[in-house]
């Protein structure tokens, strides 16, 4: 298993570009989700879904749109890029929602706006 | 406002010392505490992790002390290892591991 792969690892964009994170997991997990890290502000959940169509809003969810059409992916979306919204991106996987599995995080994405 | 507040932010702790970090949480409905490990440039992962209805969880060199009543937590590392050189995260969550609520983080230094 390759368990949470994310694409790109880095990223540079200019303010008001689009662009798409790719999220990908093997593990035929429910759960997925976005985080962001950000220094001194640890980790802040942006959007889940807890499964394959069923998507909801986190704790920092404005300027960002997913989708959820197989279980294995969970795009993340950037309408127009905004320098607030340099950070390290992280998506992550559980087995089933609702459940005290563990949560596995993928290796993140390096976004910086200009 | 921050629901999880962790300290210290940093910590540098000598080779075979003990390393402790300290989180506390405000929602009482919470009822699920993982610690998190991340290297640098790798997403973070599952440390140890712990339910309210124990004060105390051990693994290895890894302790978790809950105390309920002040809604803290606190992680221990035992005998620390260079290797044990990391960002460390607590974290906590209600009905569930997912929808993780994190501290700032504390970045763990061990000094050989």
């Amino acid at each position: 298993n390759a368990g949470v792969t994310q694409t790109p690892k880095f990223q540079v964009l200019k303010t008001g570009q689009s662009m798409t994170l790719q999220c990908a997991q093997d593990m035929n997990h429910e759960y997925m989700s976005w985080y962001r890290q950000d220094p001194g502000m640890g980790l802040r959940l942006i959007h889940y879904s807890v499964g394959a169509g069923i998507t909801d809003q986190g704790e920092v969810p404005n300027g960002y749109n997913v989708s959820r059409s197989t279980t294995e992916d969970f795009p993340l979306r950037l309408l127009s890029a905004a320098p607030s919204q340099t950070s390290v991106y992280f998506c992550a996987s559980q087995l089933r929602a609702g459940s005290y599995n563990e949560q596995f995080f993928g290796p993140g994405t390096r976004l910086t706006v200009l | 406002q921050q629901q999880v507040k962790q300290s210290p932010q940093s910590l540098i702790v000598q080779k075979g010392g003990i390393s402790i970090i300290n989180c506390a949480y405000e929602n009482t409905a919470f009822d699920y505490f993982p610690w998190y490990q991340q290297f640098p440039g790798k997403g973070p992962a599952l440390l140890i992790a712990i339910r309210p209805d124990v004060s105390e969880k051990k693994e290895g060199r890894f302790t978790i002390s809950f105390n309920k009543s002040a809604k803290q937590f606190s992680l221990h590392i035992m005998d620390s290892q260079p290797g044990d050189s990391a960002t460390y995260f607590c974290a906590a969550s209600m009905s569930g591991a997912q929808k993780l609520v994190f501290g700032q983080g504390t970045r763990l230094t061990i000094n050989p």
